[in-house]
This record gives structure tokens, sequence and C-alpha cells, in this order.
């Protein structure tokens, strides 16, 4: 079946630690997206990525990284300059110039 | 910050039509609306678009007021799986990045 998968599911690290979410899709899709969710909040943009070998900070870059090397996959790392780490992490991906966004299941990540 | 207003959350009985309004008043021609789903701890989900005239798919109808500065989504036979937030979201039709912008949704319980 097609989708994006998150792995995994619950994520725990101590603080200081960088940390990396992955994002893998076999949609075919040009653009994907990250987006961080925290408690009774909406989503906010991390970053995202239209092509291979490129990708834009979104609303909330600092303190994240991202790379895309290969056009299925577009992990995050949480780094220890990130605050406020503990959140629920989306994933995304969508065709390029195409309405609809696909989402993951997501990472939630506690940072103790 | 989000382009959107929703109310906080809504009840609905199962079985009946569930209109979740949303407020876009300061909405430009080259701005779409469209609207996601959260079922609670996963991935939001697609429901619906549309530019100014009515729409309708195997989810739901988006119904948008002439001047387009409201719109409401109808899901017409709710069911108990139907409770999530949903979000009303305006993007421009050329969307640099692709990114949407969540806000804060509206919570729909159905009830039996």
């Amino acid at each position: 079946d097609g989708g994006i998968t998150q792995s995994p599911k619950y994520l725990f690290r101590k603080e200081g630690q960088n940390v990396t979410l992955s994002c893998e899709q076999n949609l075919n899709h040009d653009a994907m997206y990250w987006y961080r969710q925290d408690p009774g909040q909406g989503l906010r943009l991390i970053y995202y990525s239209q092509i291979v070998n490129d990708f834009q900070k979104g609303d909330i870059a600092e303190g994240y990284s991202v790379s895309r090397e290969k056009k299925e996959s577009f992990p995050l790392t949480v780094t220890s300059a990130q605050k406020n780490p503990t959140a629920f992490y989306l994933c995304a991906s969508s065709i390029k110039g195409v309405h609809e966004q696909f989402f993951g299941p997501g990472t939630r990540l506690t940072v103790l | 910050d989000a382009k959107t207003t929703q109310p906080p959350s809504m009840d609905c009985a199962e079985g009946r039509a569930a209109n979740l309004p949303c407020n876009h008043s300061t909405i430009s021609g080259n701005e779409y609306v469209y609207w996601y789903r959260q079922i609670h701890s996963q991935g939001p989900q697609y429901i619906i678009h549309g530019l100014k005239n009515n729409e309708t798919n195997e989810m739901a109808s988006l119904i948008i007021t002439e001047d387009r500065k409201s719109s409401t989504l109808i899901l017409p036979h709710a069911t108990l799986r139907d409770t999530a937030v949903y979000y009303c979201i305006v993007r421009p039709i050329y969307n640099q990045g692709g990114k949407l912008i969540f806000g804060q949704g509206t919570e729909l319980s159905v009830k039996p």
C-alpha cells in the first residue's frame, strides 16, 4: 500500500541529545514537509522540501535540521539547541502544485 | 498567523448533519479554502477544498458564501468516527512551498 511512514511512534530521549525522526513515502511525491504540534494547538511548519537536495525553513526551524538526499525520504533531526523539543511531530507529502497533503501517523517525542 | 476563525468546539448527534462554520473575512481572490481533520493522536486528513463554488465529495460538502468571507463544512450524516478536530485553512492558489497554516480548529464531538 502507498503511504507515509514515520517511525517510531513514540520516542524518548535525554535532554542534550540529538535525535533523528524518520519519514518515508512511497507515493512518488515531490514535496515533503515537517510539522510540529503542541498539545491543544494547530500544526506549525518546521521545514519543507519541494525537490531532492533542496529544502527551506518553515516558521519554526530553529533547533532543527533536515536532509533530502532521496525523493522518498525526509529525516528530521531535533538538535540539543531546540529548547522545547517535546511535541508531536508530523511528516507530510504532496505532489508539487496539487492541493492535498498526505500526512503520516506522527512521532511523539518526549525529552526527559 | 492563521487567517481563519472557528468555534473551539461543537457537538452533534449521531446521524444528524454537522455544520462547521469558518470565518475568513480577509480572504483574497487568489486563495482557496481547505478543510482538514485530525482524529486524536493521528495525522491530519484532507477533506475538501474550494475557491468560490460549492463543492461536494464522498466525505463532505463545502458551502462558500458569495462574498467568500465565510464557509461551512457539512458532514451530512455524522458518525462517532467523525469525532475529531476540524481545521479550516486559507491558502494561496500559487502557494510558495505548499505550506499549510493551521489554526486551533473546531473540536467536533459526535454523540450517540
